[in-house]
């Protein structure tokens, strides 16, 4: 167990439906960190939260939104679903880059 | 425009030898390495890093080499064990990026090491 806390483990959806994926951080980390990868593809940089405000965004597309909350739970809400957004969804949490981000063990998501 | 290659998307070898996963870049802001592994239906876990004033770091089986002047990093195992089967994640960071870490992997090399 990482610490980092990913649920649901497993989502299979219709397309243009929404979900929400949610995150809870290993504990005294402020960072939150979303990366999506995809099939054959490393993971890619969605948005970057710390302490409950917005630090950077990545390829996010704009159907899709997070937001960590004053408990430092983050949550990535995907809507408008395409079968394209099918993929593993990672979230990772950390004090600081020295000695990397700890991850969760990601949601895996299917849009049938 | 990927800035993280991994060229080679395997690499086998026999127990006891020695594994050379390798690493590309092309952003010259990036001043901190990092390489993850990561077994199936898991997250990645960090596995060690270097920064970019350094040009290696050894951590037990594991050394990172950093060539800045060619942009290429490389992770050493040694020796390979069968437990170190798994996918391997070079990742980059660029300081400096307004108070964000983020990360910017390449797309993974899948290491094999046969009994």
């Amino acid at each position: 167990d990482s610490g980092v806390t990913q649920t649901p483990k497993h989502l299979i959806t219709a397309t243009g439906q929404r979900v929400t994926l949610r995150c809870s951080p290993r504990s005294g980390d402020l960072s939150v960190y979303w990366y999506q990868q995809s099939l054959d593809q490393g993971l890619q940089f969605l948005i970057h939260y710390y302490n409950g405000e917005e630090r950077a965004k990545g390829n996010i597309l704009e159907r899709f939104s997070a937001q960590q909350f004053p408990d430092l739970h983050s949550e990535l809400n995907l809507s408008s679903l395409e079968l394209g957004d099918s993929a593993l969804y990672f979230c990772a949490s950390s004090v600081g880059l020295l000695g990397g981000y700890t991850f969760g063990s990601g949601t895996r998501l299917t849009v049938v | 425009d990927q800035q993280v290659k991994q060229n080679s998307p395997s690499l086998s070898v026999q127990e006891g030898r020695i594994s050379i996963l390798n690493c590309d870049y092309t952003n010259s802001m990036f001043d901190y390495f990092l390489w993850y592994k990561k077994y199936p239906a898991e997250g990645p876990t960090f596995l060690i890093s270097i920064s970019s004033i350094k040009d290696k770091n050894e951590d037990g089986r594991f050394t990172v080499f950093l060539n800045k002047s060619a942009k290429h990093l490389s992770l050493h195992i040694v020796p390979s064990q069968p437990g170190d089967s798994a996918v391997y994640f070079c990742a980059a960071s660029a300081s400096g990026q307004g108070g964000s870490e983020k990360l910017v992997f390449g797309k993974g090399t899948k290491l094999t090491v046969n009994p």
